[in-house]
């Protein structure tokens, strides 16, 4: 298996647009978890799905960030409108149902200017 | 809900010599205990894990030891050489099942000198 892809890798927009992460899990994984990091706050959960469905979305910040999972291979984070507090690294991890080995991307870098 | 504090923030060793990272956790019920190493622009990668029912762990350089009843745990890691530099990261859930969350801590970065 190819491990958690994530795309972009590397993302630079403008303050206001919108952006879409995206993130394929590992086949057979059936829980899915979308971590923001940055320098002052670390690793934060932002939300996590299992079997397609949002089960705490208490991490994230606020209404401009949204989260999807249509089927078992594929999720979304967007923000909209972005905003310069909003440039981190966000991982796409996940996790099958039996083993609690949490499985990362490679992250995607989002620079808001 | 869960807080997990990591210590030190950063750690610099010779290689050979060995490091020790130091977490606690605030939640009495977490009972999974996984640590993470990060290299430089890689997603955190499982090194090792520990469960509430075991005090120690061992895999070749590495150990993690667990105190239940303080609330704490560490990861040591001996013999170390430089490919063990990256950011490591303890972590505590209360896995009931494999969607329950996993608190990280801060992460401390470990620079081994040749």
């Amino acid at each position: 298996d190819a491990g958690v892809i994530q795309s972009p890798r590397h993302e630079v927009t403008e303050m206001g647009q919108e952006v879409t992460l995206r993130c394929k899990p590992i086949s057979g994984h059936n829980s899915l978890f979308w971590y923001r990091q940055t320098m002052m706050r670390g690793l934060e959960l932002l939300i996590y799905f299992n079997n397609n469905v949002p089960i705490d979305d208490s991490g994230m910040p606020e209404d401009r960030f949204s989260a999807k999972m249509p089927n078992a291979s594929f999720s979304t984070l967007k923000i909209q409108p972005s905003e310069p507090r909003d440039s981190a690294v966000y991982f796409c991890a996940s996790t099958r149902f039996e083993n609690t080995e949490a499985f990362f991307g490679q992250g995607t870098r989002l620079t808001v200017v | 809900g869960e807080n997990v504090e990591q210590h030190p923030s950063t750690l610099s060793v010779q290689e050979g010599d060995s490091a020790v990272i130091k977490c606690t956790y605030s939640d009495s019920a977490s009972n999974y205990f996984p640590w993470y190493k990060q290299e430089l622009g890689k997603g955190p990668q499982l090194i090792i894990d520990i469960r509430s029912n075991v005090g120690e762990k061992k895999d070749q350089r590495i150990a993690v030891t667990l105190n239940k009843t303080a609330k704490h745990f560490s990861l040591h890691i001996t013999e170390t050489q430089p490919e063990d530099s990256a950011v490591y990261f303890c972590a505590a859930s209360e896995m009931k099942t494999s969607y329950d969350k996993v608190i990280f801590g801060p992460g401390t970065s470990l620079s081994v000198i040749p």
